[in-house]
């Protein structure tokens, strides 16, 4: 079955420093979804990518989805202690009713 | 945006009983829900697709009975853990989407702790 791989694990970084998440999935995505869970909470989605290559940025976050439609990354700049909690890409396939979620990176950021 | 309602947020409950969980979408009308299960620290495992008005569809490896889903409105999905153990101790979450954009809604999912 459709696997979704993402990478890191964990992320410590300093405030103000970057941040990039990278999902890797076995078959090619109709679309890939970024959704962010804090400490204690629910997820909640961020965005949806569709097209080859897309790139789409929400302030301090960019999103890329690659041109074969197999990879997708969260880049976070200059993090802020706002932005800690667990990151998780989902990607559906063309003929799937449902999306397969990645085992999500989770951030901490240090003040 | 849309809401999905996650009912009740913490359950404690002995080994043996059965325990009732509501996922409601506020706004919206979903055909399809989806229940999760989380365990600290870890990924969303997607265990049932709930379907109006037919059965769920469950994920390899999760048990149709001991995990009872019923969808019986467009805006109500239920998940019933039945003849709970220790073992079913978890955060359960569910999620509904729109199918126009197909993005996800969860709800704040439910603390199930069994004794």
């Amino acid at each position: 079955g459709q696997q979704v791989m993402q990478i890191p694990q964990y992320q410590h970084v300093q405030e103000g420093e970057d941040f990039t998440t990278y999902c890797n999935s076995s078959t090619t995505l109709s679309n890939i979804q970024w959704y962010k869970q804090r400490p204690g909470g629910h997820p909640v989605f961020l965005i949806q990518l569709v097209k080859s290559g897309e790139v789409k940025k929400q302030k301090r976050l960019t999103f890329q989805f690659g041109e074969a439609k197999k990879n997708s990354s969260l880049h976070i700049t200059a993090t802020q202690t706002t932005d800690v909690g667990t990151y998780f890409c989902a990607g559906k396939n063309t003929n799937a009713g449902k999306s397969t979620f990645g085992d999500g990176t989770t951030l901490t950021v240090k003040p | 945006g849309a809401v999905v309602s996650q009912h009740p947020s913490r359950v404690i409950c002995k080994s043996g009983t059965s325990v009732k969980i509501e996922c409601r979408s506020l706004d919206f009308q979903a055909t399809t829900m989806f229940w999760y299960r989380q365990f600290p620290k870890q990924s969303l495992m997607l265990m049932a697709t709930s379907n109006e008005g037919s059965k769920a569809t469950y994920e390899q490896g999760v048990e149709k009975d001991k995990f009872l889903i019923n969808h019986a409105s467009l805006t109500l999905s239920t998940l019933t853990v039945t003849s709970a153990h220790p073992e079913d101790s978890s955060f359960y979450i569910c999620s509904a989407g729109i199918p126009a954009n197909e993005k996800l809604f969860f709800g704040s999912g439910t603390q199930l702790s069994v004794l």
